[in-house]
């Protein structure tokens, strides 16, 4: 079945530094969604990404698209204390169920 | 003006009992999800209905039972708890294949 594997599983960085998370798929994707989740609380939508290589932007947050539709990747540019929480990629195959990563947590030092 | 509720937030039972838990969304979305969320923070789904209809039903163990009385009401109600049903469950909803608003979690822990 459809598996969506995600690196690194922890990251630890300190506050300024970048930090990137991968995501990769088994299968071509006919999406890719991102999502936060601080300590605590419940999954928060980010972004969904739909067209092969594409790229879209949110203040310090960069998500791309593979063109082959089968990976992604999302990047925090001088990470703050606000950044910390688990980032989840999940990808859907076409009519098919949407397929959480394990996620990446993400802790910042100040 | 909460957009995914979903009630219980905490719910402690013995094993052997049956709950249930309460979502509701006011979002006017057409597509409704029971995440189980184990220690691990590993996010899986068990059940998506659409338009009421029930359209994903994964491995789960038929003790899980959902329910959708309309398209903002999705219910799930667990018979014979065990100790391995502990774990947080979280109601999400959207519009088709959309990004997912997810409700705040019902923690459930069985004793």
């Amino acid at each position: 079945g459809q598996q969506v594997m995600q690196i690194p599983q922890y990251q630890h960085v300190q506050e300024g530094e970048d930090f990137t998370t991968y995501c990769n798929s088994s299968t071509t994707l006919s999406n890719i969604q991102w999502y936060k989740q601080r300590p605590g609380g419940h999954p928060v939508f980010l972004i969904q990404l739909v067209k092969s290589g594409e790229v879209k932007k949110q203040k310090r947050l960069t998500f791309q698209f593979g063109e082959a539709k089968k990976n992604s990747s999302l990047h925090i540019t001088a990470t703050q204390t606000t950044d910390v929480g688990t980032y989840f990629c999940a990808g859907r195959e076409y009519g098919n169920k949407l397929v959480f990563g394990a996620g990446t947590i993400l802790r910042v030092k100040s | 003006d909460t957009a995914v509720s979903q009630t219980p937030k905490y719910l402690v039972t013995q094993m052997g009992n049956d709950k249930s838990i309460k979502c509701e969304q006011n979002l006017g979305h057409d597509t409704m999800y029971w995440y189980k969320q184990d220690s691990k923070k590993f996010l899986k789904i068990m059940f998506s209905y659409n338009n009421k209809e029930l359209i994903i039903n994964e491995t789960v163990p038929n003790r899980f039972s959902p329910k959708s009385p309309d398209k903002a009401h999705l219910n799930l109600h667990i018979n014979s708890l065990e100790l391995g049903d502990s774990a947080v469950y979280f109601c999400a909803s959207s519009l088709s294949d959309r990004g997912a608003f997810f409700g705040q979690g019902t923690r459930l822990t069985v004793v």
